[in-house]
């Protein structure tokens, strides 16, 4: 397997603009999550799915962040508008379960740029 | 409010020379101490998972404790290749949710 695979690994974009990020979970994991990571904050989970259903979005920032997953191969997390302070990286994790108990795969991580 | 604490910051050591990292956490309901290791431009690659105080996991190099209120990850004679960033996550498995929450991380370097 190829483990998560997210897309762009880069983005810079101009505020106000729409900045879409995409990960494909590793086959088999009924469990995806989007974390967003920085400095100040650290890693913050932002939303995760089950079978494809979003289970808890109580970490999304606000309105402006949405998140989609339409089949079990594919997840978007969607942020419009953007603004400087999105600025940050962003990892799509897989799991077999959501307890940890096999340990979650991440992705490399998209390197969002806000300007 | 859940907490986790991780120390030092950024930890300097010379090839072989031994120490560990601390984290100390604050959660409501633990079900589950998690260690992990990113190196720059990646994600975070899973270590262990510890359920219990007590509990001792190893690997390599590295063994995780457990304690009631913090965890270490004992470094044993590290290489230069044990450079990365360490991480610790707590299980919160109370309410409606199970979700795992980081600290900032140690950021270790191993001069050879």
């Amino acid at each position: 397997d190829a483990g998560v695979i997210q897309s762009p690994r880069h983005e810079v974009t101009e505020m106000g603009q729409e900045v879409t990020l995409r990960c494909k979970p590793i086959s088999g994991h009924d469990y995806l999550f989007w974390y967003r990571q920085t400095m100040m904050r650290g890693l913050e989970l932002l939303i995760y799915f089950n079978n494809n259903v979003p289970i808890d979005d109580s970490g999304m920032p606000e309105d402006r962040f949405s998140a989609k997953m339409p089949n079990a191969s594919f997840s978007t997390l969607k942020i419009q508008p953007s603004e400087p302070r999105d600025s940050a990286v962003y990892f799509c994790a897989s799991s077999l379960d959501n307890r940890g108990n096999y340990g979650y795969t991440f992705g490399s991580g998209t390197r969002l740029t806000v300007v | 409010e859940d907490q986790v604490t991780q120390s030092p910051e950024a930890l300097r050591l010379q090839e072989g020379e031994s120490s560990s990292l601390n984290c100390s956490y604050t959660v409501s309901g633990l079900r589950g101490l998690f260690w992990y290791r990113q190196d720059p431009g990646k994600g975070p690659e899973f270590l262990f998972t510890l359920y219990s105080a007590g509990e001792e996991k190893e690997k390599e190099r590295l063994k995780a404790t457990l304690t009631k209120k913090e965890s270490f990850l004992h470094i044993t004679a590290p290489k230069p290749e044990d450079s990365a960033t360490y991480l610790c996550a707590v299980g919160n498995y109370g309410g409606a949710t199970n979700k795992l929450i980081f600290g900032t991380g140690t950021l270790l370097a191993v001069q050879p």
